[in-house]
This record gives C-alpha cells, structure tokens and sequence, in this order.
C-alpha cells in the first residue's frame, strides 16, 4: 500500500503571494491532518479534515485554510505569504477505527 | 492548553549503548503516540501506545496514562536511530489532533 505523498516537496515563494500544498492520503484513509514545524514552534497542528469537513482547528490566522475532496486527497492554502511562514509543512492521515497517523514526507516552504 | 515535555533535549551515544527517552504531558488524553524524525524531515510512526506497554524490536515503549508520563526505551542502539524522537499526544478536552512534544535529538556514533 502506497504512503502518503505531498506535493510539492520544495516551493520558494515571496512575501505577500499564496500557496497551495497538496496530500494525498492512504489509500482508504478518510482523515487528513496538517501540521507545520519551524525550529522555533516545533509541530504545530494546522486542521484535521474528515470527509470533505473540517473537523478540528489550530490556532492559525484565517491566511492558512484547507479543503478536502470526495477522493479524501486534502489541499492547504496559505495566502499573503509572510517570512514567518517558511516552515515544513506536514499532512498525516489516519484510517477508520485508528488514530495512529502516517505521515507524509513534507512539504518544505521557503518565503523570501 | 496541555504541556508536553520531552527529556533529555540532546543524547548523544555510541553504537550498542542503551538509552531512554521520557515524555510528560501536564493533562488528560486519549492517545499517545512516538515518532522518528529521520534527517530528511520524515515522521516515522513507532508507537501508538495510549496506555501498557509494547515492544517492537529493538524499541519499547511504555505509557502511564494516570501519571502522565511515557517512556521509550532503545536497546542496543545503531547509528540509523539517529534524528529527533518525538511523542505526540491527542488531548481529551482540546480539539487540537496531536500536540507534538519538543522532541529528544538522538546521535549514535560508531
């Protein structure tokens, strides 16, 4: 069974435009959930998705949102781009009767 | 919200040695799982142990969910565990998915 992968695995972008990450989960997997790590925050949850609803919420501005498809693959998007962003950017997913989450091999966003 | 606290910060052991890593979380939760930061980024899930204890391998782990604590513990040790361990934990009363630890930074030497 395929892991999860993410798309792009590198973007560099400039301050003040957006970005969109792509996940797509294990196969059968309906839950998406995604984190960011800076060296200075650590890991910190970014939203979780469950069939197409997001289901739980960090502590981020309304720039970072998500969304999920019927196909369970999950899309975040940040807009406005501030430095502070550039982070790596992770998606878990988790199947159904398990929370035990697999990770994706990141994302990493540089903002110049 | 919850603590999660992991200790020591830094470990630095030669290969074959024996060492463990300690989590403690300041509140309840619903599950609690251990992770491998290999240096590429990748989050390796070792763990998903909420309470008891479980071994795979060379790995064990150990949860006491009434003391808030976890231990994982690494036995003869290899320079492939090298990275960052992290434990992670779903709180029972915070709507956050997994509140990651600080994480302990492994480096075995040959």
């Amino acid at each position: 069974k395929a892991g999860v992968t993410q798309t792009p695995r590198y973007l560099i972008k400039t301050r003040g435009q957006q970005v969109t990450l792509s996940c797509s989960p294990i196969s059968g997997h309906r839950s998406v959930s995604w984190y960011q790590q800076t060296p200075g925050q650590g890991l910190q949850f970014l939203f979780e998705y469950f069939s197409e609803t997001q289901r739980n919420k960090g502590n981020f501005p309304g720039r970072f949102s998500g969304r999920q498809f019927s196909n369970s693959r999950s899309e975040m998007n940040v807009s406005t781009l501030e430095l502070g962003d550039s982070a790596l950017y992770l998606c878990a997913s988790s199947g159904q009767g398990t929370d035990t989450q697999y990770f994706g091999p990141g994302t990493r966003l540089t903002v110049l | 919200g919850i603590q999660v606290e992991q200790s020591p910060p830094d470990l630095i052991l030669q290969e074959g040695a024996n060492s463990t890593l300690r989590c403690n979380f300041s509140d309840s939760v619903n599950n609690l799982q251990w992770f491998h930061q290999n240096p590429w980024g990748q989050l390796i899930n070792l763990f998903y142990i909420p309470s008891g204890t479980k071994q795979n391998g060379r790995l064990s782990a150990t949860t006491v969910a009434t003391e808030r604590y976890s231990l994982l513990y690494i036995s003869s040790s290899q320079t492939t565990d090298s990275g960052v361990y992290f434990c992670a934990v779903e709180p029972t009363y915070n709507t956050d998915k997994l509140i990651f630890g600080t994480g302990t930074r492994l480096q075995v030497f040959p």
